[in-house]
Parts: C-alpha cells; sequence; structure tokens
C-alpha cells in the first residue's frame, strides 16, 4: 500500500517569505499524480499543485511550485510570496494508476501553515 | 454548476442510531468517492464508485455502505453509529481520464 508522510506539523513564515512544505511517499509503481491540496479554516479542500510523475519537468502555478524527486520518492512544496491568504492545512496526496484511474487518493496527516504579519 | 454538494452540513447523532449522508455533483462525473477526516489527519477513502451500479470499498469502510443508482447521487449509510465514526465526512468526484478529484463542503458528524 501507498504511504505519505509529512514531517512537519506545522510551519511559520512571515509575509512576503518563502518557504518549503515537505512530503515523502512510497510506493511501488512506476506511473502515478501527486497533489498539494490546501484547506482553510472552512475546510474546503482546495487543489493548489498537481505533478504527473512522467514528467520531469517540476509544476509550477503562480507563486507555488514543486520540487519533485521521483528517485527520492520527494515533492516539496515552495510557497513565493507568502499572503496572508495562504495561512492553511496543507495535504499531499498521491494517487496511483492501478485502478485503471479511479483509484482514491492517500493523504499525507498535513502540514499548518502559519503565516506571520 | 453547483459542483459537488453535500447534506446535511452537520449533523449529531446517538450511539446506534443510523443515517444517510447525501451526496450529489451536476458535472456529470463518473467517479465518487466517500472519505473521512478525523481530527489532525489526512482524509481516508471510505468507499467509491466507477458509475452507476458499481461501488468498491477503500481503505476505511468498515460500519458504512454505499449505493450508486444514478450517475449524479452518491449516497453513504451509516448503521449503528459508534463513536469512532465521528469524523468530517468528503464527498468528490472526477471525470473518468481526468486527475483531479473535486471536493464538496464536508458533513461534520458528532457521535455521542
Amino acid at each position: 500500500a501507498q504511504t505519505v508522510t509529512q514531517s512537519q506539523p506545522e510551519m511559520s513564515v512571515q509575509e512576503a517569505e518563502t518557504v518549503t512544505l515537505s512530503c515523502t511517499y512510497d510506493t511501488s509503481e512506476s506511473d502515478y499524480y501527486l497533489f498539494w491540496y490546501k484547506q482553510p479554516p472552512s475546510r474546503q479542500m482546495i487543489l493548489v499543485i498537481r505533478q504527473e510523475a512522467y514528467k520531469q519537468q517540476n509544476a509550477t502555478e503562480n507563486r507555488f511550485s514543486v520540487n519533485f524527486q521521483k528517485a527520492a520518492k520527494s515533492f516539496s512544496l515552495k510557497i513565493s510570496d507568502s499572503q496572508l491568504g495562504d495561512a492553511a492545512m496543507y495535504f499531499c496526496a498521491y494517487r496511483g494508476l492501478t485502478g485503471g484511474g479511479a483509484d482514491g487518493l492517500t493523504f499525507g496527516k498535513g502540514t499548518h501553515l502559519i503565516i506571520q504579519p | 454548476n453547483a459542483g459537488v454538494t453535500q447534506t446535511p452540513k452537520f449533523r449529531i447523532l446517538k450511539i446506534g442510531q443510523s443515517m444517510t449522508l447525501q451526496c450529489a455533483q451536476d458535472m456529470n462525473h463518473n467517479y465518487m468517492y466517500w472519505y473521512r477526516q478525523d481530527p489532525g489527519m489526512g482524509l481516508k477513502l471510505i468507499y467509491y464508485s466507477v458509475g452507476a451500479g458499481i461501488t468498491d470499498k477503500g481503505e476505511v469502510p468498515n460500519g458504512y455502505n454505499v449505493s450508486r443508482s444514478t450517475t449524479e447521487d452518491f449516497p453513504l449509510r451509516l448503521e449503528l453509529a459508534a463513536p469512532s465514526q465521528t469524523s468530517v465526512y468528503f464527498c468528490a468526484s472526477k471525470v473518468a481520464g481526468g486527475s483531479e478529484q473535486f471536493f464538496g463542503p464536508g458533513t461534520r458528524l458528532t457521535v455521542l
């Protein structure tokens, strides 16, 4: 079974600074998807960024980018120019492709990101 | 589009009671999912469905049942509620071949 580990229960960063959230995963599959989700206090799950394992290029979405190291099974999220609205729980998630694309997501325990004004 | 909707938003149950959590989506997605999120944890998959009439177990299916009679609806049934089922429940859907799952707003369930 796949596992996702987020080793930082909480991170704090000054507004406008850069922060990196860590995620490692364990899988025997060669093709899969990785995701970062944001969960603000409203508890709505919001997709931040996704990465296809077969793509070597790291995904970017505006101020959000990832460092995907497939051999190391590492998938970190970098948030540049942190804003107060970035404060939330961030979850790393894995989805394999053995179920023909129907597989559910496997989540880490999350990192609580605090933005200091 | 309303996206993925869930009812109720909150519910308190007594031990041994039963209830159905409702989930509907209007995006014509084939795949639908139920997750639970315990305090301080990530989401865990309970059940999923790849289309009307087809369901399968996820990581934590015990104590739950599902059915999928239409593409739009995917209700989750709790029989004999237990305190261990106190959690936030999320429904999600995805188009076949797509990567992104779209989540509903969640239902907070407390069993006392």
